[in-house]
């Protein structure tokens, strides 16, 4: 069955330098996808990533990159170079392709807090 | 492009009233979907539309929750009688299709059962 972890609840971080967010899942489905969204206190849901089970580099977009090691089944998300804007709760997911009809199911989340 | 269009923003109702939540998704994204989001968790899958098909409702609490898509473009998410336990965020998400199929999503709206 689809599971998505994210172990931390709450990120400290200081202002310009590198956090890595947290993230495990469990799928029986070869052909999946794994997304990072950032959610500001506005709540709204902002894609950040975007990762395929097949991919072999890492995905990376600006300052984000996300270290994808499959047989560990991890996708964790680095941000470099922190800014104050980046302090949101940052979701993981993970859409399975065969097995899961296309659903798309969300982790918990991790609250980062960049410190000026 | 213009993006995901929900409204209200914000809705404060007494239990076992009804409400409704109306979307407008991305203009030509053929999927759409209905996430509640609880204070604290992630987003969970309401409903997922193909067109003004459905894909998947097995988490939709079919007894007091419904959804229609008509003609493939807006879609409307009501609760009727609503439970204290229905005080969430409502978010609509739209995307394109494909392998990828990243969802954008919309600003959601804020519901509060009293």
């Amino acid at each position: 069955a689809q599971k998505i972890t994210q172990t931390q609840p709450g990120m400290f971080v200081q202002e310009k330098e590198a956090v890595t967010l947290d993230c495990t899942y469990d799928t029986s489905d070869q052909s999946y996808g794994l997304f990072w969204y950032k959610q500001p206190s506005s709540g709204e849901m902002i894609f950040l990533i975007y990762q395929g089970s097949y991919d072999e580099q890492n995905a990376t977009e600006g300052r984000y990159s996300l270290n994808f090691q499959k047989a560990r089944k991890s996708a964790n998300l680095v941000i470099s170079a922190s800014q104050l804007g980046d302090s949101a709760m940052y979701f993981c997911a993970m859409r399975e392709i065969n097995t899961g009809g296309f659903k798309t199911i969300f982790g918990a989340g991790t609250r980062l807090f960049v410190k000026a | 492009e213009a993006g995901v269009a929900q409204s209200p923003r914000y809705k404060i109702i007494e239990k076992r009233q009804s409400v409704a939540f109306w979307c407008n998704p991305i203009s030509g994204h053929a999927t759409l979907y209905w996430y509640q989001q609880i204070l604290g968790q992630g987003p969970k899958l309401l409903i997922q539309f193909q067109n003004n098909g459905v894909v998947d409702d097995s988490q939709l609490p079919k007894d007091r929750f419904s959804a229609e898509r008509l003609k493939g473009v807006d879609s409307t998410l009501k609760i009727q009688p609503a439970k204290l336990e229905d005080s969430a965020v409502y978010l609509c998400a739209s995307s394109r299709g494909g392998s990828q199929d990243t969802q954008y999503f919309g600003p959601g709206t804020r519901l509060t059962v009293l």
